[in-house]
C-alpha cells in the first residue's frame, strides 16, 4: 500500500521567503509528526498531531514555524522568513491509533536556504 | 536527563563481530519499545519492536529490562551493510502516549 508522502523532495529558497512542506500520511492513521534532521545530527522533534487533540507544539523551535493537519489527514507545516539555520531535512512520520504502534516515515523534504 | 539515552559511538567493528546497543529511558509508565536504523541520508526505518520476554529476528535481537529501564540491540555476525545509526524509540505518556527518539549510535562495519 501506499506509504507517507512527502514534497516537495527537495526545495531550495531564498533567505526571508515562506515555505510550505506537505505531508500525506497513510491513509487511516491517526498521529502524525514532524521531525527535522540537520546533516549529520539526530532528529529534532517538532510538533505531534494525535486525532482531534490540540497538537503538541512543544518542539517547534520559533514562531516562524508552524503546522496544521486538516481533515485529520494531510500536513502542511510552513516556515515564515526562512533563515539560514532552518536548512536541514524535515521528516514526517505517521502511525496507526494505539500505543504499540511504530512510526512509519515519508522520505523527507530536503530544505535549503541559500 | 534525556528521556531516551543512547552511546552514540561511533561503532567501528570487524565484519563478523557481535555488537550491542544500550539505551535508557527515564519514564517507568513507558509502554513500547522499538529499534530503528536510518542510513546515511535516508529516512528511519523499523527495524524491529522490543517485546518483554525479549525477540529475536535472525541476526538480531532485542532485549527489555522494565525494572532497569533499559532496552539493548545484539547484532550478531555483523555485515558491511549493517553500518548504519540505530536509534531507540520508545513510546512514553505525555497526554495520552508520544514517540520519543534516542539520539542514535553510529555503527561502522569494516572489511
Amino acid at each position: 500500500g501506499a506509504g507517507v508522502s512527502q514534497s516537495p523532495s527537495n526545495k531550495v529558497t531564498e533567505k526571508g521567503k515562506d515555505v510550505e512542506l506537505r505531508c500525506d500520511p497513510i491513509s487511516g492513521h491517526t498521529a502524525l509528526y514532524w521531525y527535522r534532521q540537520s546533516l549529520g545530527q539526530g532528529l529534532e522533534f517538532l510538533i505531534y498531531f494525535q486525532g482531534n487533540s490540540a497538537p503538541d507544539k512543544s518542539g517547534l523551535p520559533s514562531d516562524r514555524f508552524s503546522a496544521e493537519r486538516t481533515g485529520g489527514s494531510v500536513s502542511t507545516l510552513t516556515i515564515q522568513r526562512t533563515q539560514q539555520e532552518d536548512s536541514a531535512v524535515y521528516l514526517c512520520a505517521s502511525s496507526p491509533t494505539g500505543v504499540n504502534s511504530p512510526l512509519h516515515f515519508g522520505n523527507g523534504t530536503r530544505l535549503t536556504v541559500t | 536527563r534525556k528521556e531516551v539515552e543512547q552511546d552514540p559511538g561511533p561503532f567501528n567493528v570487524p565484519e563478523g563481530a557481535t555488537v550491542a546497543f544500550n539505551c535508557t529511558y527515564s519514564n517507568s509508565a513507558s509502554q513500547s519499545f522499538f529499534w530503528y536504523r536510518q542510513d546515511c541520508r535516508k529516512e528511519p526505518k523499523l527495524l524491529m519492536s522490543v517485546y518483554s520476554s525479549g525477540n529475536e529476528d535472525g541476526r538480531f535481537t532485542a532485549q527489555l529490562n522494565r525494572a532497569s529501564q533499559y532496552i539493548s540491540l545484539l547484532i550478531r555476525d555483523s555485515k558491511l551493510s549493517d553500518s548504519a545509526t540505530y536509534l531507540c524509540v520508545v513510546n512514553a505518556p505525555r497526554g495520552g502516549f508520544k514517540t520519543i527518539f534516542g539520539a542514535g549510535t553510529r555503527l561502522f562495519v569494516k572489511a
